[in-house]
């Protein structure tokens, strides 16, 4: 059972907009930055989204990441299929002094 | 570019002390701030932080494992080393390391580069 919760699964078909949505507490999403990795299949997780809603250079403008209370979401629009991967969110927890993560959302192009 | 490898056994066996090398370039652990981590990744499940050091030494584990790991650098090498005690078949999972940012803000924790990650199993 992971501290952040994710839905197992999302899809859509190319060009559309998905969202993933991350649930937390007060002691984590409710009092400090989100992040989001994605991660393709047989690869190490990459950074998509920090601080909530920045985008590290070369990610493209199609990721976005929104946060409001103890939730956050990461929205893929203009759906290409590379974008199937698992996507995992983050924040750290202050009740155990370390960073949590979502239990991963499988995202798959139609 | 920065890089990271992890390196280790690929099995271990139950009770033994796992000891897997985190080997990096493109960023030096003297510099204020920055971290490596070692998070893993059990087959098809969630990832988990293990632990963190800092550029200045500083330790910190999370707190469902810190009496079974141990961290430590070596800056001259560029690597960092993670020890687990008393591995368990629960334990098997990809074990990545990454690297942590200097960051100006409290709770702002993340990583940004990452190792390709090893599998560890742990069997007899």
């Amino acid at each position: 059972q992971s501290v952040l919760t994710q839905p197992p699964s999302a899809s859509g078909t190319p060009g559309q907009r998905v969202t993933i949505s991350c649930s937390g507490n007060s002691s984590n999403i409710g009092n400090n930055y989100v992040y989001w990795y994605q991660q393709l299949p047989g690869a190490a997780p990459k950074l998509l989204i920090y601080r909530s809603t920045q985008r590290p250079s070369g990610v493209p403008d199609r990721f976005s990441g929104s946060q409001s209370g103890t939730s956050a979401s990461l929205a893929i629009s203009g759906l290409r299929s590379e974008d199937e991967a698992d996507y995992s969110c983050a924040a750290w927890d202050d009740n155990l002094s370390g960073p949590v993560f979502g239990g991963g959302t499988k995202l798959t192009v139609l | 570019q920065i890089t990271l490898k992890e390196s280790g056994p690929t099995l271990v066996e139950p009770t033994q002390t796992l000891t897997l090398t985190c080997t990096f370039s493109g960023f030096s652990l003297s510099t204020s701030g920055v971290g490596v981590g070692w998070i893993r990744q059990p087959p098809g499940k969630a990832l988990e932080w293990l632990a963190l050091i800092y550029w200045d030494d500083d330790k910190r584990y999370s707190p469902s494992l810190r009496s079974r790991l141990t961290i430590t650098k070596d800056t001259s090498k560029n690597q960092v080393v993670l020890t687990m005690t008393n591995m368990d078949p629960v334990d098997k999972a990809t074990y990545f390391c990454a690297r942590k940012p200097p960051v100006t803000a409290a709770g702002d924790y993340y990583f940004d580069s990452w190792g390709q990650g090893t599998l560890v199993t742990v069997s007899s």
